[in-house]
């Protein structure tokens, strides 16, 4: 099974700052990786796919790049409604597995 | 717009059998596959299994700590996927969501509000 190491595991910042996530691969997924926002109570959320791309009607203060084994998430300007776990994905191969989870908080 | 519905979940003794059920609505059932993921409480997402569409022969795979316990299966005239889980152990005690996959690719566009699977004595 391919191991999705996400880090870190948890981060506060304040509203407005920059916010990154990391998540690496154990073997090459190409651009096979998607990113999903959980909010507390609730389902997750498809907000990234293919690495970058955004689902329709999220904003554009996220966003994904990487290829291969690397891959980050961004927050540019994190708001309140941002408080939520986010979880790669990678979908190379089966099973598809996650990433264990960064759950970002307001300072 | 999409909606799935979990629904059959509840508290079983270990060893027992629980079958949910996951009604869809808003989108080509028959054209999807579907996937059950499931989360314990303040743990993080586990991919359980997958059934694919007709087209594909309603092929199935599971995680290898289900399988050989678990089946999924679908029926297409009612829209609706289902998870049948047999002997039961106390670590599948978790929140199990059913998930769209519209382009049969691996990865979960729509999710369910979730169903609790508690398995206790």
């Amino acid at each position: 099974d391919i191991q999705m190491t996400q880090s870190p595991s948890s981060l506060s910042a304040s509203v407005g700052d920059r916010v990154t996530i990391t998540c690496q691969a154990s073997q090459d997924i190409s651009n096979h990786l998607n990113w999903y926002q959980q909010k507390p109570g609730k389902a997750p959320k498809l907000l990234i796919y293919d690495v970058f791309n955004l689902e329709t009607g999220v904003p554009s203060r996220f966003s994904g790049s990487g290829s291969g084994t690397y891959f980050t998430f961004t927050i540019s300007s994190l708001q309140p409604a941002d408080i939520a776990t986010y979880y790669c994905q990678q979908y190379e191969n089966l099973p598809p597995t996650f990433g264990g989870g960064t759950k970002v908080e307001i300072k | 717009e999409v909606q799935l519905v979990e629904s059959g979940g509840g508290l079983v003794q270990p060893g027992g059998s629980l079958k949910l059920s996951c009604a869809a609505s808003g989108f080509t059932f028959s054209g999807s596959a579907m996937h059950w993921v499931r989360q314990a409480s303040g743990k993080g997402l586990e991919w359980v299994g997958r059934i694919r569409s007709k087209t594909n022969n309603y092929a199935t795979a599971y995680a290898a700590s289900v399988k050989g316990r678990f089946t999924i299966s679908r029926d297409d005239s009612k829209n609706t996927a289902y998870l049948q889980m047999n002997s039961l152990k106390t670590e599948d005690t978790a929140v199990y969501y059913c998930t769209t996959d519209y382009g049969d690719a691996l990865d979960f566009d729509y999710w369910g509000q979730g169903i609790l699977v508690t398995v206790s004595s």
